[in-house]
């Protein structure tokens, strides 16, 4: 079964430092990978989404993510961390025979922006 | 414009108590799912409904039950709560003909039992 892993369940970067959250796929080529966003007291935001369009895929406020097939990865980053960016991040993959059946969630990772 | 509408924001249940989570969406949307989300788990579906009056257990079903009281309103109860089911539950819901990322979630359920 299509499954993601995040490694590191908590990542804490000081204000304009480098943000990268890890996100790896299981064997098999995903048509699509997401990512979503948590901020405090709230549900989950579509951050961005990889089709087979592009390699590297621009979100919102600023972050990316690139798809790399041979590292099964597809990482989000942001150049200069703010500290609204503090949150919980989920990467998400659509099960094998989408249908109505959700997304995969991986666990996620918490990021705290020190200032 | 509201989206998908989860009441109550927090719930205080003794063991062996029941309750139930309400949840509506007003965007016609025929898909509703509900996920607990515990520390290191991530989220975890516990139902979901692919349109009105259907519905199809998820990964952690146990202890909970669902109805799909119409195409707004997808409820979970808790017959009889246990410790084990602290957690926050979200609600959430995608329209026909749209692909899975456009997941659309509530706030949130906080639930401790006691």
């Amino acid at each position: 079964a299509q499954s993601v892993t995040q490694l590191g369940s908590h990542v804490s970067v000081s204000e304009g430092a480098l943000v990268l959250l890890r996100c790896n796929y299981s064997s098999s080529v995903p048509p699509y990978l997401f990512w979503y966003v948590q901020y405090p007291n709230q549900g989950l935001q579509l951050l961005l989404k990889y089709t087979s369009a592009a390699t590297l895929v621009k979100g919102i406020n600023g972050f990316e993510a690139e798809f790399k097939k041979s590292e099964t990865s597809f990482h989000l980053t942001k150049p200069s961390a703010h500290m609204s960016d503090a949150a919980e991040y989920f990467c998400a993959v659509p099960p094998p025979h989408s249908g109505n059946t959700p997304l995969v969630f991986g666990k996620g990772t918490r990021l705290s922006v020190i200032a | 414009n509201a989206g998908v509408t989860q009441t109550p924001k927090f719930q205080v249940l003794k063991t062996g108590q029941s309750m139930t989570l309400q949840c509506a969406q007003d965007m016609n949307h025929n898909s509703m799912y509900w996920y607990r989300q515990d520390p290191g788990m991530g989220l975890r579906l516990i139902y979901y409904s692919a349109s009105e009056g259907t519905t199809d257990k998820g990964e952690v079903p146990n202890g909970y039950n669902v109805s799909r009281l119409n195409k707004r309103e997808f409820s979970l109860r808790l017959e009889s709560a246990a410790p084990s089911q602290t957690s926050v539950y979200f609600c959430a819901s995608r329209g026909h003909g749209t692909t899975n990322e456009k997941l659309f979630f509530g706030s949130g359920t906080q639930l401790s039992v006691l």
